[in-house]
């Protein structure tokens, strides 16, 4: 199972958007509304951030948001803060209880 | 609140053995779908296993099946990883994490523990 394919890295300045890709194929993203974006920051334990492709979990603001089209999902952060300087995981169900993730994506606040 | 806490990470020479627990706290856990997480230091997040909520279903990586085995205890509130076989590529931190009610998501996670398996 290949790694769902994410920019290394993107930035934007404080009150910006920015969007942040994640590819896959028909056998993982295309195939499931699975898909789930998760921040790391150092040293401290990662945090979903959206599941089920677009849906917000209880506390996250709705700065955050995503979607999908075909084999590519997409986070957006809207309304950038300096908090939100991470690393970002996509995560997608690929079948046959197994999990693929994305390579991860820096997010720097510049 | 829920917690989650690994613990059992080592230096180990490869071909060498290691058992991870995770304690779990702030819900039901013998209610859920409970998962191990890996990331070696310096690239990506890989999933690595699953175990069900009564723990008689188990699904495993590609890169770990045959020399690791989940399991757990649902009277402790633990969650275990057995590792054998091990290779110098699973150099990694472990999370556990608790799948998400509904979704095919993880919604809480541990901190992690290192493994590093280096001669």
């Amino acid at each position: 199972q290949s790694a769902l394919t994410q920019p290394r890295s993107v930035s934007g300045s404080p009150g910006q958007s920015v969007t942040i890709s994640c590819t896959g194929t028909s056998s993982d993203v295309g195939g499931y509304n699975y898909v789930s974006w998760y921040q790391l920051h150092p040293g401290k334990a990662p945090k979903l951030m959206i599941y089920d492709v677009s849906k917000r979990p209880s506390g996250v603001p709705d700065r955050f948001s995503g979607s999908k089209s075909g084999n590519t999902a997409s986070l957006t952060i809207s309304g950038l803060q300096a908090e939100d300087e991470a690393d970002y995981y996509c995560c997608s169900y690929a079948g046959s209880y197994t999990w693929v993730f994305g390579g991860g994506t820096k997010l720097t606040v510049l | 609140e829920v917690q989650l806490v690994e613990s059992g990470g080592v230096v180990v020479q490869p071909g060498g053995s290691l058992r991870l627990s995770c304690a779990a706290s702030g819900f039901t856990f013998d209610d859920y779908t409970m998962h191990w997480v890996r990331q070696p230091p310096g690239k990506g997040l890989e999933w690595v296993s699953l175990i069900s909520w009564h723990g008689d279903s188990t699904y495993y990586a590609d890169s770990v099946k045959g020399r690791f085995t989940i399991s757990r205890d649902n009277s402790r509130n633990s969650l275990y990883l057995q590792m054998n076989s091990l290779r110098t590529e699973d150099t990694a931190f472990y999370y556990c994490a608790k799948e998400s009610s509904g979704s095919s998501s993880f919604q809480h996670w541990g901190q992690g523990t290192l493994v590093t398996v280096s001669s």
